[in-house]
């Protein structure tokens, strides 16, 4: 069965330090990669994501992930934090091939960052 | 567009009541999710609908769970009787499926908080 693992519960950062989050799945098939965010007391809401092509996906608000196909990785980054990163983060993968993919999502990461 | 839009986004309610939860998805979806948040287990997939069928209720966690589609604009998930272990942030998310081996787009609503006393 799919899984996706996020290894770190909580990360606490000051800001302007840089940010990455890891992300590994089990699947040996083709995968669509995904990561969400959650601010507090919100709705999950699409970062990025990666279907096919360059595997450096750019995202919104200054993320960018890096799918890396040997490593069954695609880790979160972000230069430099801010106090309104503040949110939990979600993985989730989606097999892809012959039918409609089901999202999987990791336990998910909460940062906190410090102001 | 307004987005997945859910009912209620908060529910107190006592051990053996019936809960309806409710989720308009997104005009032009044909895809429906519904999910369960809880701390102990993360984010769940319950069950979802493609062109209104129910297509996988695997994570359906018992009888007492039900969700019906009866359109392409409205769902429902039903608990009843509803248990002090159902408290959770229950997610409704759509999405539009091309068909084939594709993948798509999952978008969120808000979601309803449930406490189950």
């Amino acid at each position: 069965a799919q899984s996706v693992s996020q290894h770190n519960h909580h990360v606490i950062l000051s800001e302007a330090a840089s940010l990455e989050l890891g992300c590994n799945y089990s699947y040996g098939g083709t995968v669509n990669l995904f990561w969400y965010v959650q601010y507090p007391g919100q709705h999950l809401q699409l970062l990025l994501k990666y279907f096919s092509g360059d595997p450096l996906v750019k995202g919104i608000k200054g993320f960018e992930a890096e799918f890396i196909k040997s490593k069954f990785s695609f880790n979160l980054r972000k230069p430099s934090v801010q106090w309104s990163d503040t949110a939990e983060y979600f993985c989730a993968v989606s097999n892809y091939g012959g039918s409609q993919g089901n999202l999987i999502f990791g336990k998910g990461t909460k940062l906190s960052v410090k102001p | 567009d307004a987005g997945v839009i859910q009912s209620p986004r908060h529910e107190v309610t006592e051990m053996g009541q019936e809960v309806t939860l409710r989720c308009k998805p997104i005009s032009g979806h044909n895809s429906l999710f519904w999910y369960r948040q809880t701390m102990m287990r993360g984010l769940e997939l319950l069950i979802y609908f493609n062109n209104n069928v129910p297509i996988d209720d695997s994570g359906m966690p018992e009888d007492r769970f039900s969700a019906k589609m009866p359109n392409a604009s409205f769902s429902t998930l039903k608990i009843q009787p509803s248990e002090p272990r159902d408290s959770a942030v229950y997610f409704c998310a759509s999405s539009f499926w091309a068909g084939g081996a594709s993948t798509d787009t999952q978008y969120f609503g808000p979601g309803t908080r449930l406490t189950v006393l």
